[in-house]
Parts: structure tokens; C-alpha cells; sequence
């Protein structure tokens, strides 16, 4: 079955650590997006990438980074430096034109620091 | 800047009642794409309906209907004799047509249940 893979489900970390969050799709697409939700609010995109070694910041980046190796994978990773990093984070990816076409969700991966 | 509003935060109602979902948006853009996606308890955001700026034909699948009101800057979801299934956050949201990748704007989610 084609779809997206987050893993793993629920992660727990101490303040200060890095943590990197698995996306990998299997849909032959070439977008790849990064999305944070918090509770009762809406998703904010945090990166996308457009094709393989290509990425761009969303509209909250900071404390953020990503990597584009391979069309099937777009990890990303919390730093020390995010200051709030408890969130639900979702990966998504999109056939990338025209940009009329609907993304497919991950089934996301809940990260607890503490 | 783009937005999307979902004012209702909240909405219960009992099984088998109508319900709609508010959707307004704001986008300086003359061409755009609205979306609607569902997200149950298990967390994965699921695809409902597109809808492009140029198209204001309502649509229905099934229970659902969808009404889009460009004057208005509106696009709202209908669910008709709603089910216990039907319980999830939805979101709606909102993209400019482009090439590459699509930066969809959401709305802040309206959480439905429905009551046996």
C-alpha cells in the first residue's frame, strides 16, 4: 500500500537534546512538507522541499532543520534550540506541479520534552 | 497575507442532525485553491474536497456538501444526517496556485462530535 511512514508514533526527550523525526513516503511524489500542531490550533508549516536536495523554511523554522537526500525521505530535526518543541508534528507530500494537488498525511509523531 | 477562519471551535450535536462548518478566508490572489480535510482521533489528516477559485459549482459526495461563495469569501462544509463517525477536527484551508510545492494556510479547526 502506497502512503506515508512516521515513526515512531510517540517520542519523549529531555530539554536539550536533539531529535530527529522519521518521514518516508512511497507515492513517487516530489514535494515533501513538515507541518507543527499544537493543541487547538490550526498546522503551521515549518519546511518543504520542492524535489531531492532542495528545501525551503515554512512560516516557523527556527530551531528547525531538514534534509532532502533522497526523494522518499524528509527527516526532520528539533534542536536545542526550538523553544518549544512539545507538539504533534506532521509530515506530508504532494505531487509538486501545478500546485493543485491535495497532500497526503503522515499519520504523525507526538514529541514530548521535558 | 493569506488566512483562513473557522470560527466555531466546537460544535456537538446529536446524531442524524444537519451540521455545517464555517470556512472564510482572505487572500489577496485572484486564482487559489480551497481544501477541507478531516482529522479523527488517530491523529492522520485525511483529504476531503478541492475546490479552485474559478469553480463556484457546490458539490455534494454523499452526506457531504460543500458551498463555495466567492462574494462572501466563504466555503462551506455541510454534513447531512451526521453519524457517530463523522466525529473529528476539521480543518479548512487555503492555497495559491503555483508551480512546485503548495504552501496550504489552515484554519484553526473545528472539533464536531457526534452524539449517540
Amino acid at each position: 500500500d502506497g502512503g506515508i511512514t512516521q515513526s515512531p508514533k510517540y517520542l519523549f526527550r529531555k530539554e536539550g537534546q536533539n531529535v530527529t523525526l522519521s518521514c518516508e513516503q512511497n507515492l513517487n511524489h516530489d514535494a515533501m512538507y513538515w507541518y507543527r500542531q499544537d493543541p487547538g490550533q490550526g498546522l503551521r508549516l515549518i519546511y518543504y522541499s520542492q524535489i531531492v536536495n532542495d528545501f525551503q523554511k515554512g512560516d516557523i523554522a527556527e530551531g528547525y532543520s531538514v534534509s532532502r537526500e533522497k526523494k522518499e525521505s524528509f527527516p526532520l530535526t528539533v534542536t536545542s534550540a526550538q523553544k518549544n518543541p512539545t507538539a504533534f508534528y506532521l509530515c506530508a507530500s504532494s505531487i509538486a506541479a501545478p500546485s493543485s494537488y491535495e497532500q497526503y498525511f503522515g499519520p504523525g509523531t507526538r514529541l514530548t520534552v521535558t | 497575507a493569506q488566512k483562513v477562519t473557522q470560527a466555531q471551535t466546537e460544535i456537538s450535536v446529536v446524531e442524524k442532525e444537519d451540521v455545517t462548518l464555517d470556512c472564510v478566508y482572505e487572500t489577496r490572489d485572484t486564482t487559489y485553491y480551497l481544501f477541507w480535510y478531516k482529522q479523527p482521533p488517530s491523529g492522520e489528516l485525511v483529504f476531503l474536497i478541492r475546490r479552485n477559485s474559478f469553480d463556484e459549482q457546490n458539490e455534494i459526495s454523499g452526506r457531504y456538501s460543500w458551498n463555495f461563495q466567492k462574494s462572501t469569501s466563504s466555503f462551506n462544509f455541510t454534513i447531512t444526517a451526521s453519524q457517530v463517525v463523522d466525529s473529528a477536527v476539521y480543518f479548512c484551508a487555503l492555497s495559491e496556485i503555483g508551480q512546485g510545492a503548495q504552501k496550504l494556510v489552515f484554519g484553526q479547526g473545528t472539533r464536531l462530535t457526534i452524539n449517540p
